[in-house]
């Protein structure tokens, strides 16, 4: 099985900030990679797949990169409404695996 | 409007069985795989079955292989997950989830969600 590995599981950061989380597979995945904002008590939405496209309709303030093994998703200005818990998630292989969760927190 | 609605959750005892639905509208459901993701109380996602548009393909967790069936009814547009024997450790909020399959990969990845139903599982 392909392990994802997520970092940090939670971070705090100001309005405005700069925001990087990482995700780490455990084999090449290319860039099979999507990330997911999932807001408390709701279900996941994509923001990013194919590691770098942005999905119709996200801010433009959300950026993928990577190939591989190491990927990131980067929120360039932190907004009050991005508070949520981030999630990476490998679909170049069975069984799915998704990251453990990056918890988005205003400072 | 496109979107998925479940239903079916609930409290079962330990070894019991619960069958979740799956409504989809909006879009041509036929064509689409579809997949099973659930998430523990306070935990993260877990991916747990998916079978392809033509109802050929299935696929499972080892979590859940053996325990669970996933089918689909084309006609109705409803998808189902079948839960025997279930545990302790099955009790979470189940999304249904269109699922998009990538040239090139083996895998799905889910572009709609629905917003979940809860399968606890207690005495």
């Amino acid at each position: 099985d392909i392990q994802m590995t997520q970092s940090p599981s939670s971070l705090s950061a100001s309005v405005g900030d700069r925001v990087t989380i990482t995700c780490q597979a455990s084999q090449d995945i290319s860039n099979h990679l999507i990330w997911y904002q999932q807001k408390p008590g709701k279900a996941p939405k994509v923001l990013i797949y194919g590691a770098s496209n942005l999905k119709t309709g996200v801010p433009s303030r959300f950026s993928g990169s990577g190939s591989g093994t190491d990927f990131t998703v980067t929120i360039t200005s932190l907004q009050p409404e991005d508070i949520a818990t981030y999630y990476c998630q490998q679909y170049d292989n069975l069984p799915l695996t998704f990251g453990g969760g990056t918890k988005v927190e205003i400072k | 409007e496109v979107q998925l609605l479940e239903s079916g959750g609930g409290l079962v005892q330990p070894g019991g069985s619960l069958r979740l639905s799956c409504a989809a509208s909006g879009f041509t459901f036929s064509s689409h795989a579809m997949s099973w993701v659930r998430q523990a109380p306070g935990k993260g996602l877990e991916w747990v079955s998916s079978i392809s548009g033509r109802n050929s393909d299935k696929y499972f967790a080892d979590s859940v292989k053996g325990r669970f069936t996933i089918s689909r009814d084309n006609s109705k547009n409803t998808l189902y997950l079948q839960l025997n024997s279930l545990r302790a450790d099955d009790t979470a909020v189940y999304y249904c989830a269109k699922s998009v399959a990538v040239p090139g990969t083996w895998g799905y990845y889910f572009d709609l969600w629905g917003q979940g139903t809860l399968v606890t599982v207690s005495s």
